[in-house]
């Protein structure tokens, strides 16, 4: 099965810092990955796929890249409002198994 | 408006089973893959079970293979998630998610449930 590895596992910046993620695929998986918010106490929010793709109605302050094993997500400038957790997720066709990365929980410094 | 409405968790024993139910409306159910995705408390995500829009893929993770059987009925907008031989480390909110895009299985998931939580102790 595919290992999606994520880091950090946590991190605190300012507001208004550039922020970024990444994920790490055990194998390649070309660009089948998503990012998901997940604020404290809520369902998490569909915010990038394919990788580099804005889901509608996400602020384009998000943005993704990647492709193959590595990717990233970036926030531009760290808003109140992004103190959340951060999941990648892979859904490649290896399996039909799907895999979450194990979050990375932004906080504000 | 999409709506995806969980039911069916509770409180069970270790080895017996329960059924957890995704009840689909605001969207053409026939058309989208739908996934289980579970959050212990405190803990990240873990996708569960995924089926494709007409059944014919369907997946598991390791940890649930062989315990868990996932199915759906068209006529009633509804996914289903048969858990088995439940263990302590099944406890867990479950949501069920429906894919980003009509007629793939392999895909974000832009609509979340808000989950029905289970919970195994004897």
């Amino acid at each position: 099965d595919i290992q999606m590895t994520q880091s950090p596992s946590s991190l605190s910046a300012s507001v208004g810092d550039r922020v970024t993620i990444t994920c790490r695929a055990s194998q390649g998986i070309s660009n089948f990955l998503a990012w998901y918010q997940q604020r404290p106490g809520k369902v998490p929010k569909l915010l990038i796929y394919a990788a580099s793709t804005l889901q509608s109605g996400v602020p384009s302050r998000f943005s993704g890249s990647g492709s193959g094993t590595d990717f990233t997500l970036t926030i531009s400038s760290l808003q109140p409002e992004d103190v959340a957790t951060y999941y990648c997720h892979d859904y490649s066709t290896a399996a039909a198994a799907h895999t979450f990365g194990g979050g990375t929980k932004v906080e504000i410094k | 408006e999409v709506q995806l409405v969980e039911s069916g968790g509770g409180l069970v024993q270790p080895g017996r089973s329960l059924r957890l139910s995704c009840a689909a409306s605001g969207f053409t159910f026939g058309n989208y893959a739908i996934h289980w995705v579970r959050q212990a408390p405190g803990k990240g995500l873990e996708w569960v079970s995924g089926i494709s829009w007409n059944s014919d893929t369907i997946g598991y993770a390791d940890s649930v293979k062989g315990r868990f059987t996932i199915s759906r009925d068209s006529a009633k907008s509804s996914v289903y998630l048969q858990m088995n031989s439940l263990r302590a480390e099944d406890a867990a909110l479950y949501y069920c998610a429906k894919a980003g895009g009509a007629g793939s299985y392999y895909m974000g998931m832009d609509a979340w449930g808000q989950g029905t939580t289970v919970t195994v102790s004897s």
